[in-house]
């Protein structure tokens, strides 16, 4: 069975300092990873996704991840937080089965930015 | 493109009641995949339609169900509503090749 541990449920930043999320996952196929954020009374919207193209990957917002199979990762990194980044940031695995889809999600990752 | 859209946004029901969750998808997309999120458990999976068909389910008693229609429309239904049934209940549609779930706002259900 797949799985997803996210490492921190909260985490807290100064505006400008890199943000790092960090996200370990467990998959006896080739895994599909995605990166969502949610902000408060909103659904989930995504950041970025990894499809086994490039193992480093680029998303919105200036967020990125990168892919390490030896290591089972999968982190999301921001180079300078904004203030604009508060929000809860979940980590994703799937396996595409004959064209279905499941998400697997972590316990999500509360990401709060200090002025 | 519109996004995703649920009605209703929020919802009160009593134990015992049941309820209906409503969800269209992204125009084009065939698949919707419903979740269920609650501070204890996170977000979990409920099951996934496609074509009207459900071809992938999570592990949730009976009581909770689902169809999808002709215009991929789905509906989601819990019957006997328990107070663990409180939540915040997400729908997402995927459609062609991509490998993405468009999420939809949510629904919140609190059951009293």
């Amino acid at each position: 069975a797949q799985s997803v541990t996210q490492l921190g449920s909260h985490v807290s930043v100064s505006e400008g300092a890199l943000v790092l999320l960090r996200c370990n996952y467990s998959s006896s196929v080739p895994p599909y990873l995605f990166w969502y954020v949610q902000y408060p009374n909103q659904g989930l919207q995504l950041l970025l996704k990894y499809t086994s193209a490039a193992t480093l990957v680029k998303g919105i917002n200036g967020f990125e991840a990168e892919f390490k199979k030896s290591e089972t990762s999968f982190h999301l990194t921001k180079p300078s937080a904004h203030m604009s980044d508060a929000a809860e940031y979940f980590c994703a695995v799937s396996d595409n089965f004959q064209g279905a889809q499941k998400l697997v999600f972590g316990q999500g990752t509360r990401l709060t930015i200090n002025p | 493109k519109a996004g995703v859209t649920q009605t209703p946004r929020y919802l009160i029901k009593t134990r015992g009641q049941q309820v209906t969750l409503s969800c269209s998808p992204i125009s084009g997309h065939r698949s919707v995949s419903w979740y269920q999120q609650t501070p204890g458990q996170g977000l979990q999976f409920l099951f996934e339609y496609f074509s009207e068909t459900q071809r992938n389910k999570g592990n949730f008693p009976g009581r909770f169900s689902g169809r999808q229609f002709s215009n991929s429309r789905s509906e989601m239904n819990v019957s006997t509503l328990e107070l663990g049934d409180s939540a915040l209940y997400l729908c997402a549609s995927r459609g062609g090749t991509t490998d993405t779930q468009y999420f939809g706002p949510g629904t919140r259900l609190t059951v009293l």
